[in-house]
């Protein structure tokens, strides 16, 4: 079936770039999402693109897709602690009615 | 403003009850979605719906029942055949198989503990 991946741990330093990285299994998605999650809340869309995109920005967040390796990423720039919290991939695939998502990456920011 | 609304935000419940979470929108979005939550295995799909009336199973249907008579609500019963109902559970939303995106809106979330 279809399958999202991530890591479930990344720990930067405040300032510094953090990247989550994403690996998915199909192969005629139309929209992959980055969601984020707030301790005890929903999730709230950060950021979605396009399959026929190779990448887009929105201010300190920079998302990369290779379509040949089925690899999304997500680098936010200047991490700070206000960017603590589970951040999830996700994917929209062929069928529009169900999105899968990954297990979720927390990040957690050191001073 | 806008918005779903998930209730209770806490609930306990004594092993062999069935409990219902409600999930109520206003944003007039077509299709709705119960997703449980575990720590280290993310979202998983539960039921879904696209119209009124109609729903589907998703990944791990066994022991829950929804229903969804109304437009702007999609309950969830938690049934007393659910082996390990402990969990956070995430109603969402979004509008229909037309919309730009697809961007799903989340509620904040019912815990439900069983004791």
């Amino acid at each position: 079936g279809e399958d999202v991946e991530q890591s479930l741990f990344l720990s930067v330093r405040e300032g510094d770039s953090s990247v989550i990285n994403c690996t998915y299994t199909d192969s005629s998605s139309t929209y992959l999402y980055w969601y984020k999650q707030e301790p005890g809340a929903g999730l709230q869309l950060l950021t979605y693109i396009f399959s026929n995109m190779d990448m887009k920005q929105d201010q300190r967040l920079t998302v990369l897709l290779n379509k040949k390796d089925k690899h999304l990423s997500l680098r936010i720039a200047d991490t700070q602690t206000g960017d603590s919290a589970i951040y999830f991939c996700a994917d929209s695939y062929s069928s529009a009615s169900k999105i899968i998502f990954g297990s979720g990456t927390r990040l957690s920011i050191r001073p | 403003d806008g918005g779903i609304t998930q209730s209770p935000k806490y609930l306990f419940r004594k092993e062999g009850q069935n409990v219902t979470l409600s999930c109520e929108q206003n944003l007039n979005h077509d299709a709705m979605y119960w997703y449980r939550q575990d720590p280290g295995q993310g979202l998983r799909l539960i039921y879904y719906s696209q119209i009124v009336n109609d729903f589907q199973k998703g990944d791990i249907a066994e022991g829950y029942s929804v229903s969804r008579e109304k437009k702007e609500s999609f309950p969830l019963t938690v049934t007393s055949a659910q082996k390990n109902p402990t969990a956070f559970y995430l109603c969402a939303s979004r509008p229909g198989e037309l919309s730009n995106t697809g961007e799903l809106f989340f509620g904040e979330g019912s815990r439900l503990t069983v004791l």
